[in-house]
């Protein structure tokens, strides 16, 4: 089952420009990631957030996570061409019990396609 | 040094064959797992291995037929190819269990049945 969902689907920017996208998911989870994933290739970690923290910051990525909202933003500042990739967050539980320690498997939500034009 | 590599990277079959694509990690991981990602781009969990024991096995036709000669290989068998299985397969590791550590992706197998 699907358990996040990222918003917008795609995303249109000027290089330069600062871009957020969120997820929203259904269920307790014990850690949220972000994956990026530029075309014709694998996914690429970017950041993992616990459910105990709120902010988490990579370079020019913010990661917040909004627990009793069930959602979590990505910020890219001052984006640039090369950031034009699909977007991805995963959460470690997908509405079945999730037992101490997290689950065996990360369910990921349908992708954020960010586009940004030189 | 690539970290998950996957052979071949391109695989055009016709419907009914059997064919194998191979995953490999160099770097250490215990835990490895196949993602099936559809033409919409969903990523889906098929299988997942820890120490090459089979810890998940999702809802996936038993023409799907995972390996793991040791932990730093996971190949994928499919027998009796299908249209639908038509897709990108990825490959991915990670030091541990999936909610708690970064997995790391191979470049991807697409797999075209005619």
């Amino acid at each position: 089952s699907q358990q996040g969902e990222e918003d917008p689907q795609a995303l249109s920017i000027q290089e330069g420009e600062n871009a957020t996208m969120n997820c929203s998911y259904k269920t307790s989870i014990n850690n949220l990631q972000w994956y990026r994933q530029n075309s014709g290739r694998g996914l690429v970690h970017l950041i993992l957030i616990r459910s105990n923290e709120r902010e988490k910051h990579s370079g020019r990525l913010r990661v917040t996570l909004d627990t009793s909202k069930k959602s979590s933003s990505l910020l890219i500042t001052a984006s640039r061409a090369a950031d034009t990739a699909s977007y991805f967050c995963a959460t470690d539980a997908d509405g079945s019990l999730v037992t101490q320690g997290g689950s065996e498997k990360l369910v990921f939500g349908k992708g954020t396609k960010l586009t940004v034009n030189p | 040094d690539t970290a998950v590599s996957q052979t071949p990277k391109y695989l055009v079959t016709q419907m009914g064959n059997d064919k194998s694509i191979k995953c490999e990690q160099n770097l250490g991981h215990d835990t490895m797992y196949w993602y099936k990602q559809d033409s919409k781009k969903f990523l889906k969990i098929m299988f997942s291995y820890n120490n090459k024991e089979l810890i998940i096995n999702e809802t996936v036709p038993n023409r799907f037929s995972p390996k793991s000669p040791d932990k730093a290989h996971l190949n994928l068998h499919i027998n009796s190819l299908e249209l639908g299985d038509s897709a990108v397969y990825f490959c991915a590791s990670s030091q541990g269990r999936a909610g708690h550590y970064e997995q790391y992706f191979g470049p991807g197998t697409r797999l075209t049945v005619t």
